[in-house]
């Protein structure tokens, strides 16, 4: 197998504890953002998403913030649980027929 | 609901072989992606299709690879001849004009 790749950054957290995420996108002209959860063996799950006209959106004990001015994304999680434990990838999207351009992604461990 | 489909979700063939992973996407969506996985390069976008027609294909490696899309309910991605380094998990993911992308589970493919 690999003996190298990506080095992923990781976030260690103790569970019952808020984690927070961050992300740094690239485009300016990006007015599309989301965030998604990869377990092990499993594909990207949609977690939350926001349009560049607003700077705070809540769901479910999860909260994304965007700061349009310094390009940065970030994903808070409320009362962190083992099962929040997986990678977390931010992604960016232009305006019209254009894909996401996603991040390298995150790895969140949450310490029982 | 069922999400994105994928099949096979496991395949390990020998070098030189024809591989062909297969895609159903969320009924009602018309943007189609597939993406390669892997620990070295991390989630990379090969080609996608909107209303059934490819319109990016850059991501796509050499011409061992093509995909198609044949109508909207159905996508292949194939390679011929594969190569250890095709070894990978390969998504699909669909979205309708709301942007969001939901990922199948993935074919994790292993080429000896």
């Amino acid at each position: 197998g690999e003996s190298v790749g990506l080095h992923l950054p990781t976030l260690s957290v103790q569970e019952g504890d808020n984690s927070i995420i961050n992300c740094a996108y690239s485009n300016s002209a990006s007015d599309y953002f989301i965030w998604y959860k990869q377990e092990s063996g499993k594909g990207p799950q949609f977690i939350i998403d926001i349009r560049s006209n607003m700077d705070k959106r809540q769901g479910q004990r999860v909260t994304v913030l965007l700061n349009k001015t310094v390009k940065h994304l970030s994903l808070q999680i409320a009362a962190t649980q083992p099962g929040d434990s997986a990678v977390y990838f931010c992604a960016e999207k232009g305006s019209g027929n254009t894909p996401l351009v996603f991040g390298k992604g995150t790895r969140l461990s949450v310490i029982a | 609901d069922a999400g994105v489909i994928q099949s096979p979700r496991h395949e390990v063939t020998e070098m030189g072989q024809e591989v062909t992973l297969r895609c159903k996407p969320i009924s009602g969506h018309n943007s189609l992606f597939w993406y390669r996985q892997t620990m070295m390069r991390g989630l990379e976008l090969l080609i996608y299709f909107n209303n059934n027609v490819p319109i990016d294909d850059s991501g796509m490696p050499e011409d061992r690879f093509s995909a198609k899309m044949p109508n909207a309910s159905f996508s292949t991605l194939k390679i011929q001849p594969s190569e250890p380094r095709d070894s990978a998990v390969y998504f699909c993911a669909s979205s309708s004009v709301t942007d969001t992308q939901y990922f199948g589970p993935g074919t994790r493919l292993t080429v000896l």
